[in-house]
């Protein structure tokens, strides 16, 4: 059975600050791996999605890692903004699109 | 234009009525999903649909039963309402592609309280 998991749950820096999320997961047998932003009382949004043959992604400030063979993913945010504060979610495919989440990791950026 | 929508937002009821949620996309996506997300923000897959088959049935208690009228609709119909059931209910929605590139898109949730 797949787990994933974020740590630490909450994390707060100061604007400016380059940054790593990270996200771990138990089986390697995965399709895709997805990070998502969730604002306060509002749905996901799909930041970046790295397929289980490449090892990164990159869009505007965010980049993505994927190290399938270790579990493990990590959403890089460059030069942190206050408009960044939010949850971020990671996700793993596995058989049939099935996502298993982490519990996410609630950003706080400090003006 | 919304890409993923659900109706009802909110939806306030009382224990032991049946409630329906709607949800609805313009992406020409093949695949549809419903998640619950719990008081401790926790997202799991509940159910999932490819051109209208169910193809994945997560541990739900059968008072959930979803249905899929056509590919760009999937309604959540719950029945006997417990207090339990109150969370948010996220839809989604995928292409089915080769080679793992199927970006699930979220709906703007339901958040649903059982009195």
């Amino acid at each position: 059975k797949q787990e994933v998991t974020q740590i630490p749950a909450a994390l707060s820096v100061p604007e400016g600050e380059n940054l790593v999320l990270n996200c771990s997961f138990t089986d390697s047998a995965i399709y895709n791996l997805q990070w998502f932003r969730q604002d306060p009382g509002k749905g996901l949004t799909s930041l970046l999605l790295i397929q289980s043959s490449q090892r990164e992604q990159t869009s505007g400030r965010l980049n993505a890692s994927l190290d399938k063979s270790s579990g493990r993913s990590t959403l890089y945010i460059a030069a942190s903004q206050p408009g960044d504060s939010a949850t971020y979610l990671c996700a793993v495919a596995g058989a049939n699109s099935k996502l298993t989440f982490g519990k996410g990791i609630t950003l706080s950026v400090r003006p | 234009d919304t890409a993923v929508s659900q109706t009802p937002k909110y939806l306030v009821t009382q224990m032991g009525n049946d409630k329906s949620i709607k949800c609805e996309q313009n992406l020409g996506h093949d695949t549809m999903y419903w998640y619950k997300q719990d008081s401790k923000k926790f997202l799991k897959i509940m159910f999932s649909y490819n051109n209208k088959e169910l193809i994945i049935n997560e541990t739900v208690p059968n008072r959930f039963s979803p249905k899929s009228p056509d590919k760009a609709h999937l309604n959540l119909h719950i029945n006997s309402l417990e207090l339990g059931d109150s969370a948010v209910y996220f839809c989604a929605s995928s292409q089915n592609l080769a080679g793992g590139f199927n970006e699930q898109f979220f709906g703007p949730g339901t958040r649903l309280t059982v009195l």
